[in-house]
């Protein structure tokens, strides 16, 4: 695997299920990020992890939980979602929070 | 926080032909990137230009950072070019990148 790799690809879930996204990044780096991509709205940051340490949580909402326990991986704990939460959930990372590389992307969609 | 606007929102070219994509950004900036989303929602980086001039095949961008912009240069485009284009910045005593609203481009056959 190279790059940045997320799964699943697709999800989709009921308002009362927990579920996980994950991230894993093969490229060194020390810095990972969860960003969040609705229809028709810039791209969003929701969290960013430096040397596993959280170092932005850009007011996101409690049901969405990060996780970092190493810097190659990151996961996004999903539970009691809204389908307002359906969106395009993209995963990067990069060394030193500079230049930033991306996942292909967790397509969610909470019915 | 950091403003960032791109333009034109929506261009459609046809095959072979040039375009110019513009990012503006109200405040001094640590990293600039350009990134093509394609169709199935992978961002895809372009270059990374906090100033200065790249090219990279058909692709060359070129930020003023002291006159805040960035200009993306599509040459010979192809319809695999369509998609969107991203500008997204990290201000100077900032931490995250802002991204911009995106231009949609359609290269037509």
């Amino acid at each position: 695997e190279t790059g940045v790799t997320q799964t699943p690809r697709h999800l989709v879930m009921g308002m009362t299920n927990k579920k996980s996204l994950k991230c894993e990044q093969h490229l060194g780096h020390n810095a990972m990020y969860w960003y969040k991509q609705s229809a028709k709205k810039p791209l969003e940051l929701m969290f960013v992890y430096n040397f596993k340490e959280q170092t932005e949580n850009n007011s996101v909402p409690s049901r969405f939980s990060p996780e970092c326990p190493n810097s190659s991986h990151l996961f996004l704990h999903l539970h009691t979602l809204q389908p307002e939460d359906s969106a395009l959930y993209l995963c990067a990372s990069s060394q030193d929070l500079l230049e930033q590389f991306f996942g292909p992307g967790t397509r969610l969609t909470v019915l | 926080g950091i403003q960032v606007e791109q333009s034109p929102p929506d261009l459609i070219l046809q095959e072979g032909a040039n375009s110019t994509l513009r990012c503006n950004f109200s405040d001094s900036v640590n990293n600039l990137q350009w990134f093509h989303q394609n169709p199935w929602g992978q961002l895809i980086n372009l270059f990374y230009i906090p100033s200065g001039t790249k090219q990279n095949g058909r692709l060359s961008a070129t930020t003023v950072a002291t006159e805040r912009y960035s200009l993306l240069y599509i040459s010979s485009s192809q319809t695999t070019d369509s998609g969107v284009y991203f500008c997204a910045v990290e201000g100077e005593y900032g931490n995250k990148l802002v991204f911009g609203a995106g231009t949609i481009l359609r290269v037509k056959s």
